[in-house]
């Protein structure tokens, strides 16, 4: 049962214009996501993240969007560079702690110049 | 800061034999450590927590004996992988916490077992 989905594999966005990566998750015990992005042959690098008490956090070009409701989250960068090609993983897990995160499958994302 | 080093990065082993991967947080104390393994274009699979000084718990489905998990001391866990096959060739991940829900990772060590 995959509780963390990206739908999307892999995305393709044109240089300076906003990549919007999605994700969603089926339980609702997960208050704290992340988004992580990872180069080929890599460990992944903490981007952002988000408590389920916001609905929005911004860090620079990064900005992510959480919608309980529907259970849904959104990663937007702009404006997009062609560094920012790379897979990103968000992830769910708890608040406090180190306790284990659960990960979507990814999305390649490339940015053409 | 948050660096976590994996070494080595890549080996080839021949089957039956043993491998041992190390994690090291290098510049802060991990209370936790967990061990990531990913096959191509898959999602980052948790194999097992392991907390300093006490007994790894390992995710259903991946063995115990088979991936045997060490964690001697704040700054270093290990990941041995025993009498490997080719099917446990993968791309291993660690990461480490301290105490917070960032988890920082390792490299990544590419295990190939012929």
């Amino acid at each position: 049962d995959q509780q963390v989905k990206q739908n999307s594999p892999s995305l393709s966005v044109q240089e300076g214009r906003i990549s919007i990566l999605n994700c969603d998750y089926t339980n609702s015990m997960f208050d704290y996501f992340l988004w992580y992005k990872k180069y080929p042959a890599e460990g992944p690098t903490f981007l952002i993240s988000i408590s389920s008490i916001k609905d929005k956090n911004e860090d620079g070009r990064f900005t992510v969007f959480l919608n309980k409701s529907a259970k849904h989250l959104s990663l937007h960068i702009v404006p997009s560079q062609p560094g920012d090609s790379a897979v990103y993983f968000c992830a769910a897990g708890p608040r406090q702690g180190a306790q284990k995160l659960v990960f979507g499958q990814g999305t390649r994302l490339t940015i053409n110049p | 800061g948050a660096v976590v080093s994996q070494h080595p990065s890549w080996v080839i082993c021949k089957s039956g034999t043993s491998v041992k991967i190390e994690c090291r947080s290098l510049d802060f104390q991990a209370t936790t450590m967990f061990w990531y393994r990913q096959f191509p274009k898959k999602s980052l699979m948790l194999m097992a927590t392991s907390n300093e000084g006490s007994k790894a718990t390992y995710e259903q489905g991946v063995e115990k004996d088979k991936f045997l998990i060490n964690h001697a001391s704040l700054t270093l866990s290990t990941l041995t992988v025993t009498s490997a096959h080719p099917e446990d060739s993968s791309f291993y991940i660690c990461s480490a916490s301290a105490n917070r829900a960032e988890q920082y990772f390792g490299p990544g060590t590419r295990l190939t077992v012929t």
